[in-house]
């Protein structure tokens, strides 16, 4: 059974990092398209990231040169390193499997907050 | 980047109506469009990929169409576990938008 857990969520001040874990089972990381997917308390989806099994990497413009996504194919785990953090990074960020997503994670809530 | 529309943002149905979601693009994206169901404190849940290509164990009520810049999305007669707010996502160019949602909300 394919299941991801993601970990690491908590409460931040502005400019600080924070890096989210997402441990996987039931597939390889490492074959698969990864990505990471936040929500805004009430809003909408947003696509943050993608690792491809390739290794290629590629951002949204809003995260670009602050956030890092990478894995641990020995844990079989996705990360996503987050610096410079801003309120609006304010969210609950899900780990995704595959593009389309197929596989989504439980979610993890990230606050930046003073 | 390509921007997604949804229409309607909020829908008001009852139980077996027929259901139709819009979903369009900025630029032509082919036939890389998803739609993903989402409830409330749950993650979203992929109903169709490719436009139309239903998703494995996804009822048949629901259904995909269209290509270029047009996409909907059609639940043939609502059900009960079926009110939730639906996102598009184009997979065409990056970065990977998703459309602002439609909630469907029981009338």
């Amino acid at each position: 059974e394919v299941q991801l857990v993601e970990s690491g969520g908590g409460l931040i001040q502005p400019g600080g990092s924070l890096r989210l874990s997402c441990a996987a089972s039931g597939f390889t990381v490492s074959n698969n398209y990864m990505s990471w997917v936040r929500q805004a308390p009430g809003k909408g989806l947003e696509w943050v990231s993608v690792i491809y099994s390739g290794g290629s990497t590629y951002y949204a413009d809003s995260v670009k040169g602050r956030f890092t996504i990478s894995r641990d194919n020995s844990k079989n785990t996705l990360y996503l390193q987050m610096n410079s953090l801003r309120a609006a990074d304010t969210a609950v960020y899900y780990c995704a499997r595959d593009l389309p997503v197929d596989y989504w994670g439980q979610g993890t809530l990230v606050t930046v907050s003073s | 980047d390509i921007q997604l529309t949804q229409s309607p943002s909020f829908l008001s149905a009852s139980v077996g109506d027929r259901v139709t979601i819009t979903c369009r693009a900025s630029q032509g994206i082919s036939s890389y469009l998803a739609w993903y169901q989402q409830k409330p404190g749950k993650a979203p849940k992929l109903l169709i990929y490719a436009a139309s290509t239903l998703q494995s164990g996804v009822p048949s009520r629901f259904s995909g169409s269209g290509s270029g810049t047009e996409f909907t999305l059609t639940i043939s007669s609502l059900q009960p576990e079926d009110f939730a707010t639906y996102y598009c996502q184009q997979l065409n160019s990056y970065p990977f938008t998703f459309g602002p949602g439609t909630k469907v909300d029981i009338k």
